[in-house]
């Protein structure tokens, strides 16, 4: 177990529709981001947040939105959904101040149908 | 920004014979560089890291070795075991306090033949 907790685990919706991604980062970590994972595909960026600013942004779309609230848990709001918005979407959190692993969630599988 | 690339794509070995994979990045002020094991479905987890002061790091079977000079980093797997097969990712970032976003390589699917 990680420690950052990611929920919910699967979501299914139809296209058009808004969803909305929650994470949990491990006590202590103060920095979530963002990872967005295509089937068989690799991890791509989209956004960063430490303390509840925005730090870094990926390939982040218009549609998707994210914030770090004031106990450090995110969400990641994504609208206007489409098929290719399908794939597993993980959060992952790490201590600010040295480079340090990114530890992941066990992602949600978001399905557009 | 930084960009890591990834080589082989797909890589099959025998069991018991070693794997290589292997890595480039383009920022020399990278500094540390994780490497992440994921089987299918599942959460990437972190199998090992190195930073930039060391040149080599071994954790029983599994080792990884920095050319800064070259900026290119490698992962070794001596000894492979069915267990062994995933989907292998290199990674790369830089000390910059609240800003440690890595940057992935494109990932390795290891497959061990039994």
């Amino acid at each position: 177990d990680s420690g950052v907790t990611q929920t919910p685990k699967h979501l299914i919706t139809a296209t058009g529709q808004r969803v909305t991604l929650r994470c949990s980062p491990r006590s202590g970590d103060l920095s979530v981001y963002w990872y967005q994972q295509s089937l068989d595909q690799g991890l791509q960026f989209l956004i960063q947040y430490y303390n509840g600013e925005e730090r870094a942004k990926g390939n982040i779309l218009e549609r998707f939105s994210a914030q770090q609230f004031p106990d450090l848990h995110s969400e990641l709001n994504l609208s206007s959904l489409e098929l290719g918005d399908s794939a597993l979407y993980f959060c992952a959190s790490s201590v600010a101040g040295t480079p340090s692993p990114l530890h992941f969630g066990n992602g949600t599988r978001l399905t557009v149908t | 920004g930084e960009n890591v690339e990834q080589h082989p794509s797909t890589l099959s070995v025998q069991e018991g014979d070693s794997a290589v994979i292997k890595c480039t990045y383009s920022d020399s002020a990278s500094n540390y560089f994780p490497w992440y094991k994921q089987e299918l479905g599942k959460r990437p987890q972190l199998i090992i890291d190195i930073r930039s002061n060391v040149g080599e790091k071994k954790d029983q079977r599994i080792a990884v070795t920095l050319n800064k000079t070259a900026k290119h980093f490698s992962l070794h797997i001596t000894e492979t075991q069915p267990e062994d097969s995933a989907v292998y990712f290199c990674a790369a970032t830089k000390s910059n306090f609240g800003n440690e976003k890595l940057t992935f390589g494109t990932g390795t699917r290891l497959t061990i033949i039994p």
